[in-house]
């Protein structure tokens, strides 16, 4: 019930392309996806974020699909560039509980020049 | 700048040793976590603390202890070092009604 699922484990992507990840969750409790993004020795950040009261959330080339029915939500990362390169997190909160974040198990994404 | 600080990047410690990694953040956050990063399993909750002196287990506290003494300051403790204990630790905070968590940059555990 608490878990996030994360695919795919890694994403090579050329120059230019459309990257996209997906999770999935089971818990209809959860209210809040984040999105973090985490370089090489760094912690991960966070990129953008969805309440369940909309579809798509747009933030420059970073989009968020979240379909409510299905249980699941997206990642898009539009003409994808090499310093995009990096490991990418899901997470999912129930904002109603506590400010605890359950995590997928993340997405290594390689855009190649 | 806001900061999440883990005072060390990368440690190395022998099995059955009590191990300190501290964690200081400077935004007066209420909230304060403490995760482990391993490969392929992303990132897991150990414990969490909503104020001082307050803790809460997260889904792996086996093997771990942490104090919150003091508001910006969050320590994990390993009481006795193990090698599955071998991971990177990764601090974050936020503050009250807000779910963007603010990481530090990690400490890289290694037990031998």
């Amino acid at each position: 019930q608490q878990q996030v699922k994360q695919s795919p484990q890694s994403l090579i992507v050329q120059k230019g392309g459309i990257s996209i990840i997906n999770c999935a969750y089971e818990n209809t409790a959860f209210d809040y996806f984040p999105w973090y993004q985490q370089f090489p020795g760094k912690g991960p950040a966070l990129l953008i974020a969805i309440r369940p009261d909309v579809s798509e959330k747009k933030e420059g080339r970073f989009t968020i699909s979240f379909n409510k029915s299905a249980k699941q939500f997206s990642l898009h990362i539009m003409d994808s560039q090499p310093g995009d390169s990096a490991t990418y997190f899901c997470a999912a909160s129930n904002q109603g509980g506590s400010e605890k974040l359950v995590f997928g198990k993340g997405t290594k994404l390689t855009v190649n020049p | 700048d806001v900061k999440v600080t883990q005072s060390s990047r990368y440690l190395v410690k022998r099995t059955g040793e009590k191990v300190f990694l501290e964690c200081v953040q400077d935004m007066d956050h209420e909230n304060m976590f403490w995760y482990r990063q391993d490969p392929g399993l992303g990132l897991r909750l150990i414990y969490f603390s909503y104020d001082v002196k307050m803790k809460e287990k997260g889904d792996i506290p086996e093997g771990y202890s942490v104090s919150r003494e003091k508001k910006e300051r969050f320590s994990l403790i390993l009481e006795s070092a193990s090698t599955n204990q071998t991971s990177m630790y990764l601090c974050a905070s936020t503050t009250q009604g807000n779910y963007g968590y603010t990481f530090g940059s990690g400490t890289r555990l290694t037990v031998v």
